[in-house]
């Protein structure tokens, strides 16, 4: 598995600010991957981070929303910009790790209350 | 769009039982299957992955993988009130790692296990 971290592990914030959400990983992986899991819902892909490249969003996730940095292979950002209360969800960074098989491993979140 | 069905329950087993857990899926390239399990406020631990038809058997746990029917099921077996969580079925369409990768998430099945 993974040793992964995030900052912070929650916040609560004001309408119209943005907070960024850090992610780091104890060992370099290829790709890391940002989700959004809304209260009592399931986990929905944000973006897709690889090392290098820009993020690749998912359908209904735009870069000036949530802006993301990759600058090296243990580290990533995730910003979410502008919040409203919609907002409001934890933020979770994964790993994929493993020398061949894709299993995908997860930080702890970050709980975001937007006011 | 690929969708991933589950049951929402809860599912209510009696300790010592076996709790059977199914999913569906609908994108018939899917190659990767994964169980998470989800302790509330916390975020999503794999127990299980699969990618060949069949059973597979890690500790209490057993995945089933049936592509004809699309549909991967999870037994827990000699069911402990620690198992108490969420379950949560992921799909992927790759088995190794590769770009554009990305696991597609169910709703997920609360599991209650009774003392």
């Amino acid at each position: 598995s993974a040793v992964i971290s995030q900052k912070p592990s929650r916040d609560i914030c004001q309408r119209g600010t943005s907070l960024t959400i850090q992610c780091q990983v104890d060992s370099q992986v290829t790709m890391m991957f940002w989700y959004r899991q809304q209260p009592g819902q399931s986990l929905t892909l944000i973006a897709t981070a690889n090392q290098g490249s820009e993020a690749t969003y998912e359908s209904g996730f735009v870069i000036d929303k949530f802006p993301i940095s990759r600058p090296n292979l243990t580290f990533s950002t995730l910003t979410v910009s502008n919040m409203s209360p919609e907002d409001s969800s934890i933020y979770l960074c994964s790993v994929e790790k493993g020398e061949t098989y894709n299993e995908q491993f997860f930080g702890p979140g970050t709980r975001l209350t937007v006011l | 769009q690929k969708e991933v069905e589950q049951n929402s329950g809860p599912l209510s087993v009696p300790e010592g039982a076996i709790a059977s857990l199914n999913c569906t899926y609908s994108d018939r390239g899917s190659q990767s299957f994964f169980w998470y399990r989800q302790y509330s406020g916390k975020s999503p631990e794999l127990i299980m992955f699969i990618y060949s038809n069949g059973d597979k058997e890690d500790g209490r746990f057993t995945a089933q993988l049936n592509k004809a029917s699309q549909y991967v099921s999870l037994l827990i077996r000699d069911s402990q009130p620690s198992d108490s969580a969420t379950y949560l079925c992921a799909v992927n369409s790759f088995i190794i790692k590769a770009a554009g990768n990305k696991l597609t998430f169910g709703g997920g099945t609360r599991v209650l296990v009774k003392p």
